[in-house]
C-alpha cells in the first residue's frame, strides 16, 4: 500500500531559487496537510486542504504557495527559497480534518536551501 | 482547540512501563485524544485514540479518567526500539490537529 508519496526525498535550493514539492495520497482522503518539522521541534502546520477545492493556512504560511490539483494531490511551492525555510517537509492526509480522524503521514522531504 | 501539556522528555530502562501523561484541561465535549509516535527521519504515525475510559491494542494503553482534561499512555514493557517522540493531540475542531512538541522517550538498556 503507498499511502502518502512525496517527492523529491532531498533536495539543495540556492537562496530565490523555486521549488515544488508534490504529493500524492491513494486513501481517497478528502484532507490534505502541509507541515514542516525544524531540529528537535515539534511539526508546525504550513497549510492544509479540507476537501478538494480548498485550502487554508496553518501556523506558518509565509513564503508558501499550494495547490489541491484534485483529491489526489496537494503540493506546495516554495516561490523564492530563503536559508530560514531549511526543514523537514511532511504531506500528510486524513478522512476529514474536522472529525479527528487519524493522519497518515508521507515519508518526508528534505530540504536545504544555501 | 484544546491546548495539551505534556513532559518534554522522559527516561526509562528496557523492560519497564513507561507511563507518558497529557494534560487538556480545555477539552470539548466532542474532541477525542489521539497519540502519534515518531522515530528519527520518518513521519509520525498512529498510536492510539480514545474517548474515555480506558482503550487497549496491540502497542499501548490509554487512560482517561472522568473529567477527561488529562490522559495517560501507557506502553507496556518498553525496548530500545520505542525510542522515539510521543505526541498528544485532542480534536475534533474547526481546524486540523496541531501537533506540539511532544515528549521525547529514551530508552536505556
Amino acid at each position: 500500500n503507498a499511502g502518502v508519496t512525496q517527492t523529491p526525498k532531498f533536495q539543495v535550493l540556492k537562496t530565490g531559487q523555486s521549488m515544488t514539492l508534490q504529493c500524492a495520497q491513494d486513501m481517497n482522503h478528502n484532507s490534505m496537510y502541509w507541515y514542516r518539522q525544524d531540529p528537535g521541534m515539534g511539526l508546525r502546520l504550513i497549510y492544509y486542504s479540507a476537501s478538494e477545492g480548498t485550502t487554508d493556512k496553518g501556523e506558518v504560511p509565509n513564503g508558501y504557495n499550494v495547490s489541491r490539483l484534485n483529491k489526489r494531490e496537494f503540493s506546495l511551492r516554495l516561490e523564492s527559497a530563503a536559508p530560514s525555510q531549511t526543514s523537514v517537509y511532511f504531506c500528510a492526509s486524513s478522512a476529514d480534518s474536522l472529525t479527528g480522524n487519524t493522519i497518515y503521514f508521507g515519508e518526508g522531504s528534505w530540504l536545504t536551501v544555501v | 482547540l484544546a491546548k495539551t501539556t505534556q513532559p518534554i522528555s522522559m527516561d526509562s530502562y528496557e523492560g519497564q512501563e513507561v507511563n507518558i501523561t497529557c494534560s487538556h484541561n480545555n477539552i470539548a465535549t466532542n474532541d477525542y485524544i489521539t497519540w502519534y509516535q515518531q522515530f528519527p527521519s520518518q513521519g509520525p504515525r498512529f498510536i492510539i485514540q480514545g474517548y474515555k475510559t480506558k482503550v487497549t491494542n496491540e502497542v499501548a494503553s490509554l487512560f482517561i479518567p472522568a473529567d477527561r482534561k488529562s490522559s495517560t499512555l501507557s506502553l507496556p514493557r518498553v525496548s530500545l526500539s520505542d525510542t522515539a517522540v510521543y505526541y498528544c493531540l485532542v480534536g475534533p475542531g474547526n481546524t486540523p490537529l496541531v501537533f506540539g512538541k511532544g515528549t521525547r522517550l529514551s530508552v536505556i538498556a
